[in-house]
């Protein structure tokens, strides 16, 4: 059973481009969130979707971060005109339930750099 | 809200030897859950040891255990017998268990712990 997957692991976007993470869960998995670490930080909350649906976004930017989680394929989270303070590792997990009795799985992140 | 705090930004420990880091919390909830991940160089986050807020007793996986005091809101790591593998970051996480926290992890700034040979 293959873990977590993310892409790409590293990206390199000059401001104001776009950016897209994918994350395709664990098999069987159909929650996911995400989660953002800033340069000397842990890791922060950002959004948490099951299949087809965002159920809390409220760790999440209000403007240019956006999330999905589409009926077939990974999770992704868009970040639009990027700038310098959205460097940072952002990383995935999946669980196969919602609440604290399943374990998160983590992917081994993506660390964007914005030039 | 929940903050947990580690105060350590940095340990350093012989190999073989034992060494523990810290962790406090503020919650109000009564009802919780606490994890410790390891993160090595790699950046993989990996789950070492979990604590349930309504069982006295402390956790223990292998060389890991935990001292968990919940009216003081303590959690720490007790590592036994440090290997070099065990070098990364470790962060201290809360979970609460109901309403609609789901599975919203809340992490430390982390510690830097560093096996020497």
């Amino acid at each position: 059973n293959a873990g977590v997957m993310q892409n790409p692991r590293h990206l390199v976007r000059r401001r104001g481009q776009e950016a897209r993470l994918r994350c395709s869960p664990m098999k069987g998995h159909s929650h996911v969130y995400w989660y953002r670490q800033l340069p000397e930080e842990g890791l922060k909350f950002m959004v948490y979707l099951q299949k087809e649906n965002i159920i809390d976004e409220s760790g999440m930017p209000k403007e240019r971060f956006s999330a999905e989680f589409p009926k077939e394929g990974p999770s992704i989270l868009r970040i639009q005109q990027v700038v310098r303070g959205d460097s940072a590792a952002y990383f995935c997990a999946s669980s196969p339930g919602a609440g604290p009795h399943y374990e998160q799985y983590f992917g081994p992140g993506t660390r964007l750099t914005v030039t | 809200a929940q903050t947990v705090t580690q105060s350590q930004p940095e340990m350093s420990v012989q190999e073989a030897e034992t060494v523990t880091l810290s962790c406090t919390y503020d919650t109000s909830e009564n009802n919780y859950y606490l994890f410790w991940y390891k993160q090595p160089p790699s950046r993989q986050m990996i789950l070492v040891i979990r604590q349930e807020a309504y069982k006295q007793q402390n956790a223990t996986e292998n060389r890991f255990s935990v001292n968990f005091q919940k009216a003081a809101k303590s959690f720490s790591l007790k590592i036994s017998d440090s290997q070099l593998g065990d070098t990364a970051m470790y962060f201290c996480a809360f979970l609460r268990a109901g309403g609609t926290s789901y599975g919203k992890l809340t992490f430390g700034q982390g510690t830097i712990l560093t096996v020497h040979p």
